[in-house]
């Protein structure tokens, strides 16, 4: 079965820096190119950044300069590292998969859960 | 960036009625790279549609989707129960992808 799990979420400060994982299963990690999607509290989806096979890395323009995404296919992870974090940052943030092997864009599937972020002083 | 507006914002419907959705893009997308996604309270989104019109895995077919260029559509044949939820369509023709805003289908 083709899972996602993120981890890493939490509270921190106005300023602080957070990193979340995300372990993939159940697929060739190294074939797909990945994404982290973004839902503050009540609101809609916003995509944050990709990374292709070949690691080609996007960002949201919200999040650039402050937000790194990284992978790592031994250990199929994903990751993003977030600093001088702002309050407009708290959200669920989800890691997701694209549809189809070896396209650096598409379709987002599967999503994993989530991870709550929350930057509060 | 391609700037995704849905409409309406909620749409208010009985069981076995029919839902039309709309989605228009601020400029063309680019290889029918259009998806839209099913998303209830505290669930991650579930994907519907990609390609603009193709199925996914699962979905049954009174879920279909349509349209090019800028404007597109996801039509519910006929509402069940479980229909009732946010609904968003999402560009990924470009670099910098895009997701509307959201519809709610509501009873």
């Amino acid at each position: 079965e083709v899972q996602l799990m993120e981890s890493g979420g939490g509270l921190v400060k106005p300023g602080g820096s957070l990193r979340l994982s995300c372990v993939a299963s159940g697929f060739t990690f190294s074939s797909y190119t990945m994404n982290w999607v973004r839902q503050a509290p009540g609101k809609g989806l916003e995509w944050v950044s990709s990374i292709s096979i070949t690691s080609s890395i996007f960002y949201a323009d919200s999040v650039k300069g402050r937000f790194t995404v990284s992978r790592d296919n031994p250990k199929n992870s994903l990751y993003l590292q977030m600093n001088s974090l702002r309050a407009e940052d708290t959200a669920v943030y989800h890691c997701a998969r694209v549809g189809t092997p070896f396209f650096n864009n598409g379709w987002f599937d599967p999503w994993g859960q989530g991870t709550l972020v929350t930057v509060s002083s | 960036d391609i700037v995704l507006t849905q409409s309406p914002g909620t749409l208010s419907l009985s069981p076995g009625e029919r839902a039309t959705l709309s989605c228009r893009a601020s400029q063309t997308v680019s290889g029918s790279s259009v998806a839209w996604f099913q998303q209830k309270p505290g669930q991650a989104p579930r994907l519907l549609i990609y390609g603009v019109s193709t199925r996914a895995t699962g979905i049954p077919d009174r879920f279909s989707g349509s349209g090019s260029g800028t404007d597109f559509t996801l039509a519910i044949a006929r509402l069940e129960p479980e229909d009732f939820a946010m609904y968003y369509c999402h560009q990924y023709g470009s670099s910098s992808q895009t997701f509307g805003q959201g519809t709610k289908v509501d009873i």
